[in-house]
């Protein structure tokens, strides 16, 4: 089984502070995605990374995808509210044909006003 | 429609029952998948259709679990002599038909189905 390690598990932190949540493991990926889950909903995307070093923004999110294709992280500068929520990193096994998805526990965060 | 629709939002259903729980995709989508997430877990995946046909049922974790997908379309996961650790949120998503064009690799999930096996 080929495992996707989140941390931290759980953050809670003031609007306007900044945080950065963390995706290890030790197999390779072809590729990793960024999901972010409200309570009662399914995951929703906000990102894939393909590339070992890329870097991707999303307003207030910054994805990067660690040299080895092994790890990645996600940035939010100046947390919002509306930031809350379960964020989840899933990778993609290289030739894994049938896109099947590993995902991370996922790390929960909430943002006070 | 416009989004992946799962029906019903919640079951409570009493050891032993047999369930079913339907997955309405995006349309036009080729691929359907199903995933379990428990409690405090990220979703696991169970099965993957491309079409009307089980490619990868890998992730299934026994024979009580079972899925269909007659016509292309809509998706039934059927879990027969529930157990209580079946209770978790069934999620199913839909991707369009495989290939590099821009949204090829975007799976669309629906809100999932809460099942709680008593």
């Amino acid at each position: 089984t080929q495992l996707l390690e989140q941390s931290p598990q759980f953050l809670s932190i003031q609007e306007g502070e900044n945080l950065t949540v963390y995706c290890n493991s030790s197999s390779v990926f072809s590729s990793l995605q960024w999901y972010r889950q409200e309570p009662g909903e399914g995951p929703v995307l906000l990102v894939t990374v393909v590339t070992g070093g890329e870097v991707k923004k999303l307003k207030r999110l910054t994805f990067q995808f660690g040299d080895a294709r092994k790890d990645s992280s996600l940035h939010i500068t100046a947390a919002q509210p509306g930031d809350t929520g379960l964020y989840l990193c899933a990778g993609l096994h290289p030739g894994a044909g049938s896109y099947q998805l590993t995902f991370g526990k996922g790390t929960k965060l909430s943002v006070i006003p | 429609g416009a989004g992946v629709s799962q029906t019903p939002s919640n079951k409570v259903t009493e050891k032993g029952k047999y369930v079913e729980l339907r997955c309405d995709p995006i349309s036009g989508h080729t691929a359907l998948y199903w995933y379990r997430q428990s409690l405090g877990q990220g979703p696991e995946f169970l099965i993957y259709f491309q079409g009307t046909g089980a490619a990868d049922d890998s992730g299934l974790p026994n024979d009580r679990f079972f899925a269909v997908r007659p016509e292309g379309s809509v998706s039934t996961l059927k879990i027969q002599r529930t157990e209580r650790g079946d209770s978790a949120v069934y999620l199913c998503a839909s991707r369009p038909r495989t290939g590099t064009y821009s949204g090829a690799n975007v799976l669309t999930f629906g809100a999932g189905s809460r099942l709680t096996v008593l």
